[in-house]
């Protein structure tokens, strides 16, 4: 069956980076884009941006420009997130997630489990 | 930037029907998608493109969009839908995703 399956939490300080990787499993993973999200305690759901594994082409939210960089490995299935310059309010759960097959406007069928990041000194 | 909006919660009696709004200026012009989550658990799509089920997901989840609000109909109410529920749209203007605050649906 489709899976996700990210890496474990992570805690870090201030100004340091983060990289999230989420492995996929059960499809072709050339033929789905993956999506990152984000859920900090007790908000929305902010969306982060996406990578197409076939070509390594990505889009991402503009408030994450400069600080999000999206890769992905087809030797191993596996997608990355990397974010840099870490601040306490990026403490999140970060969410790694399949774009639907067909989909027009972006939404996604498969979620993988959750990484919990904390921004703490 | 595009807002969304949601009721943030439903109390709703087993057996009976909840209905979940999300609202956004001229939501009617957009594609809307509808999240399960429930709690210590990934996010589970339940309805797509407006009124769309992915396979598995029960016909007792409806969902309908027109003018300034988008709807999740969940017919005969079950304890197993007691959960958090999010919509979601991509904004054309900034070519963003954009999710709704949530909706947490109690069952009585």
């Amino acid at each position: 069956q489709v899976q996700l399956v990210q890496s474990g939490a992570e805690v870090k300080k201030p100004g340091a980076s983060v990289k999230v990787s989420c492995k996929t499993s059960g499809y072709s993973f050339n033929d789905h884009s993956v999506h990152w999200v984000r859920q900090a305690p007790g908000l929305a759901f902010e969306w982060m941006g996406w990578i197409n594994p076939d070509n390594g082409g990505t889009k991402y939210a503009r408030k994450f420009q400069g600080r999000v960089t999206m890769t992905g490995d087809t030797s191993i299935s596996t997608v990355y997130m990397e974010m840099t310059s870490l601040r306490s309010d990026d403490t999140a759960v970060y969410y790694c997630a399949r774009e639907r097959a067909g989909a027009t406007t972006g939404e996604v069928d498969c979620w993988g489990q959750g990484t919990l990041v904390t921004v703490s000194p | 930037s595009y807002v969304l909006t949601q009721p943030p919660s439903v109390s709703v009696a087993p057996g009976q029907t909840a209905t979940i709004t999300c609202g956004g200026n001229d939501i009617g012009g957009k594609v809307v998608h509808w999240y399960q989550q429930r709690p210590g658990q990934a996010p589970v799509l339940v309805v797509y493109d407006d009124g769309d089920r992915p396979s598995g997901i029960p016909e007792r989840f409806s969902g309908s969009n027109s003018a300034n609000t988008a709807t999740l109909t969940i017919s005969r109410v079950e304890g197993a839908d007691e959960a958090d529920y999010f919509c979601q749209v991509w904004d054309s203007d900034s070519d963003h995703q954009v999710f709704g605050p949530g909706t947490q649906v109690s069952v009585l």
